[in-house]
């Protein structure tokens, strides 16, 4: 069968290393999916967005990939700086334009 | 523009009591929402709006009231405060019908005595 990343709710990697965060999804109707990243006594702030039709997109040292016959999200972080720690969320939007959060990932980089 | 602006940004209510939790937002978005986000967890949708005088329910509605008499405000009311209800309150918008990123507010947090 195919492997999936499991989601896990916290994430330690060494500055410099590549990050990769999980995220599985609930609703096969939903059509587009956002990560965002919470800091510290904020609210969340998007990174990248990527639509149902799609199975990869690449943005600044980041990539999300889309598995859609497993419901799966994940995100990579290329080259992780000590800012790069946050709490990361997959949000899902169905054609309704309602939006649901999955569990967060709590990312520490440690120098 | 100011973006989403949420008040209070703290309060503590004592069990029973009712308040209101206003949002405004400044950018037109259609859509706007509610979450909460509890201690070591994830956002959970209260209540959501795609259009002035549209509300409809999310994940956790139960113990909160919302209306949408105007595009730019969003106000959540809690009928008689809960300890439960102790959270952070996040308030979001975005456009309707173009798919795109949630612009949230800064948090509210609120604590049931």
């Amino acid at each position: 069968g195919e492997s999936v990343g499991l989601h896990l709710p916290t994430l330690s990697v060494q500055e410099g290393d590549n990050s990769i965060i999980n995220c599985a999804y609930s609703n096969s109707a939903s059509d587009y999916f956002i990560w965002y990243k919470q800091e510290s006594g904020k609210g969340p702030q998007f990174i990248i967005d990527i639509r149902s039709n799609m199975d990869k997109r690449q943005g600044q040292r980041v990539t999300v990939l889309l598995n859609k016959t497993v419901k799966h999200l994940s995100l990579q972080i290329a080259a992780t700086q000590p800012g790069d720690s946050a709490v990361y969320f997959c949000a899902e939007t169905t054609n309704a334009g309602k939006s649901t959060f999955g569990d967060g990932t709590t990312l520490t980089v440690k120098p | 523009n100011a973006g989403v602006t949420q008040t209070p940004k703290f309060q503590v209510l004592k069990t029973g009591q009712s308040m209101t939790l206003q949002c405004a937002q400044d950018m037109n978005h259609e859509y706007m929402s509610w979450y909460r986000q509890d201690p070591g967890m994830g956002l959970r949708l209260i209540h959501y709006s795609v259009g002035a005088g549209i509300t409809d329910q999310g994940e956790v509605p139960n113990g909160y009231n919302v209306s949408r008499s105007t595009t730019e405000d969003f106000p959540l009311r809690l009928l008689s405060a809960a300890p439960s209800q102790t959270s952070v309150y996040f308030c979001a918008s975005r456009q309707k019908l173009v798919p795109g990123e949630l612009f949230f507010g800064e948090g509210s947090r609120l604590t049931v005595l």
